[in-house]
């Protein structure tokens, strides 16, 4: 079955760029998604399509996918965005989660 | 504003069955994808199946001999039936939708958690 591997956590210091990747076998010929999850919180959409934006979504949250590797990246990063992020994409009609990544901030 | 709320009990016996529905408002179950994902305590997201077009459903490989979904459109209700529990079904269950064309999801439900237990 398809997987989508992400790390397991990713530091970053407030105001500098945290990068969260998502890894499957070409995953750059899919459609990727991003969630945002914070503790007790269902998952928001942060970027849909490789890298559009819902609106309400600060801009500072931006998307890339290409090859094998769809990468989430959050620009000028704030204490508020520590959170678990998830990846996901479609393989044979199903739905498939990274296994996520608690980004945090400090 | 679509709104998902899921319900159903809290606490299910080993062996029997989880049943679970998702009450959309603000707008129609009719041509959209309706899905349940669920999440163990402290653990990632696992997407269960989900039903479109009026009944046509497809579920996770790892959990489709036990997933049944349904849908009641007269009640804008879908449902989730897992079979033959064990502690390892112990999560929170969301219930969630993809829009036709979409391969994302828009919508989610607050979550509801069930834990298996005598």
């Amino acid at each position: 079955s398809y997987e989508l591997t992400q790390p397991p956590s990713v530091s970053v210091s407030p105001g500098q760029t945290a990068r969260i990747t998502c890894s499957g076998d070409k995953l750059g010929d899919k459609y990727a998604c991003w969630y945002q999850q914070r503790p007790g919180q269902s998952p928001v959409l942060v970027i849909y399509q490789d890298s559009k934006r819902p609106s309400g979504i600060p801009e500072r949250f931006s998307g890339s996918n290409s090859g094998n590797t769809a990468t989430l990246t959050i620009s000028g990063t704030q204490a508020m965005d520590e959170a678990d992020y998830y990846c996901q994409a479609w393989d044979s009609s199903h739905v498939v989660f990274g296994g996520g990544t608690k980004l945090i901030v400090l | 504003q679509v709104q998902l709320q899921e319900s159903g009990p809290g606490l299910v016996k080993p062996s029997e069955t989880l049943s679970l529905t998702c009450t959309v408002s603000g707008g129609s179950i009719s041509s959209y994808f309706w899905s349940w994902i669920r999440q163990p305590p402290g653990k990632g997201l696992e997407w269960i199946g989900y039903i479109y077009d009026n009944g046509r459903t497809n579920y996770s490989p790892s959990l489709k001999s036990r997933v049944t979904i349904s849908a009641d459109t007269s009640e804008n209700q879908f449902s989730l039936k897992l079979s033959s529990v064990t502690a390892a079904d112990t999560a929170v269950y969301y219930c969630a939708r993809v829009a036709v064309g979409a391969t994302n999801f828009d919508y989610w439900g607050q979550g509801t958690l069930v834990t298996v237990s005598t």
